[in-house]
């Protein structure tokens, strides 16, 4: 069964450095989005991606954070500066018409560590 | 921003007991609720999608309500089984605004 693949598993990173987190979202998917948990809090939606645009975005989602797909598989999250703040698991998802009732695939995360 | 809460945080079971925990919502303007169970160091994995009051769902031993009226989305699972542990996680697509989800509920099902 196809799924969603995110790398490394693990990154530990020192405060302000740049990070990118990488995710192979399934292949006949158009919309993909990145997901947050810092530990013992909720999952956060961060952004959603679509036809090579961001589609929506949260408050979270500021100008140290951007989103590309570099070719036809990968989807990267790069984080410009990274802050201590910014450990959490990162959870990439993809979906076939980003429609309210489609499922959204998720891979199994990367944990960010900022030292 | 509208909230989701779920209860109970945590919850331990026996083996072969049914069992059942709450996702509840403030608001009924929404386009859908997901409901995602998610085991230890895998992939949150989706079980239901739910749009309608009075919805029902069924998966195996696993199915969901929704209530939309008194705010609340209900999951059962009917003879838990150790592989049923896992957090459940319900998310709201609320209108005007992107993903919702709650804190979840950690199950544990002791053999």
């Amino acid at each position: 069964e196809p799924e969603v693949t995110q790398t490394p598993s693990h990154q530990v990173t020192q405060m302000g450095q740049e990070v990118i987190l990488r995710c192979v979202p399934i292949s006949n998917h158009l919309y993909f989005y990145w997901y947050r948990q810092i530990l013992g809090q909720k999952v956060e939606f961060l952004v959603s991606f679509y036809n090579n645009e961001i589609s929506e975005k949260s408050e979270i989602f500021d100008d140290q954070f951007s989103v590309e797909r570099p070719d036809g598989s990968n989807f990267t999250l790069k984080i410009r500066s990274t802050k201590l703040e910014d450990s959490a698991m990162y959870f990439c998802a993809s979906s076939v018409t980003g429609g309210a009732t489609d499922t959204q695939y998720f891979g199994p995360g990367t944990r960010l560590t900022v030292l | 921003i509208l909230n989701v809460e779920q209860s109970p945080q945590s919850l331990h079971v026996q083996e072969g007991d049914s069992t059942n925990f709450t996702c509840s919502f403030p608001s009924s303007n929404f386009y859908a609720l997901h409901w995602y169970r998610w085991e230890t160091a895998k992939s949150p994995e989706a079980l239901f999608v739910m749009t309608l009051n009075g919805d029902e769902k069924k998966k195996g031993r696993i199915s969901a309500t929704l209530n939309t009226k008194e705010g609340y989305s209900y999951l059962y699972i009917k003879g838990s089984q150790p592989e049923d542990s896992a957090t459940y996680l319900c998310a709201l697509l609320y209108y005007g605004q992107n993903f919702v989800f709650g804190p979840g509920t950690r199950l544990s099902v002791l053999p």
